[in-house]
């Protein structure tokens, strides 16, 4: 079966740096882009950017530029998310997603479990 | 930018209905570069519809998916207890954008 783990909540203090991720299993990871993808309390979906892990090809929504940063270790099928330094504002659950197909540009087929990010002093 | 505007913002029905929802894009998806999500409560979103009317695998036909340029729509022909909960499109014809989301509650 084809799935996307993600790594558990996390509780974190404004200004402290944190790395999130996205292991797969079951199918040829190299071939499509994973995406991750922030739901704010309340709120609806907001596409962050994107990794081609057969070459690290990143692509981001400008907003997210400079604030996170995306990245895969394809020996481990695993991709990352991670922040330098956390805001309040980035409170929020983050899911991790596979393109249906190898375009970076689709839409999601297979989704994680999604990852609860809470930041408060 | 393609920015998607979803109607209605809440839709109350009963089981049996059928449900219409629309999708709005700011300017002509090209290859009708647009699909539909389900997410209920506490999980995460589900892929319904590919390519404006594609269904995706393990999906009920009871889903159908419909338009082409500025205008998309789902429907849902009739509505069965676990079919309430909040519906989002998704356009990627110009990078990606989520409309804000429709409710179809009981």
């Amino acid at each position: 079966e084809v799935q996307l783990v993600q790594s558990g909540a996390e509780v974190k203090k404004p200004g402290e740096s944190l790395k999130i991720s996205c292991k797969e299993s079951g199918y040829s990871f190299s071939n499509y882009w994973i995406g991750w993808v922030r739901q704010m309390p309340g709120k609806g979906l907001e596409w962050m950017g994107i990794i081609y892990l057969s070459d690290s090809d990143t692509r981001y929504r400008p907003s997210f530029q400079g604030q996170v940063t995306i990245s895969a270790d394809k020996s481990i099928r695993t991709a990352y998310l991670q922040w330098s330094s956390l805001k309040a504002s980035d409170t929020a659950m983050y899911f991790c997603a596979r393109t249906r197909a190898a375009a970076g540009y689709d839409a999601f087929d297979i989704w994680g479990q999604g990852t609860m990010v809470a930041v408060s002093s | 930018e393609v920015l998607l505007t979803q109607s209605p913002g809440t839709l109350s029905l009963s089981p049996g209905e059928r449900a219409i929802l629309s999708c709005r894009a700011s300017q002509s998806l090209s290859s009708s570069y647009l699909a539909w999500y389900q997410q209920r409560p506490g999980q995460p979103p589900r892929l319904l519809i590919y390519g404006a009317s594609s269904r995706a695998t393990g999906i009920p036909d009871r889903f159908s998916g419909s338009g082409s340029g500025t205008d998309f729509t789902l429907t849902i022909s009739r509505l069965e207890p676990e079919d309430f909960a909040v519906y989002y499109c998704q356009q990627y014809g110009y990078s990606v954008e989520f409309g804000q989301g429709t409710k179809v509650e009981i």
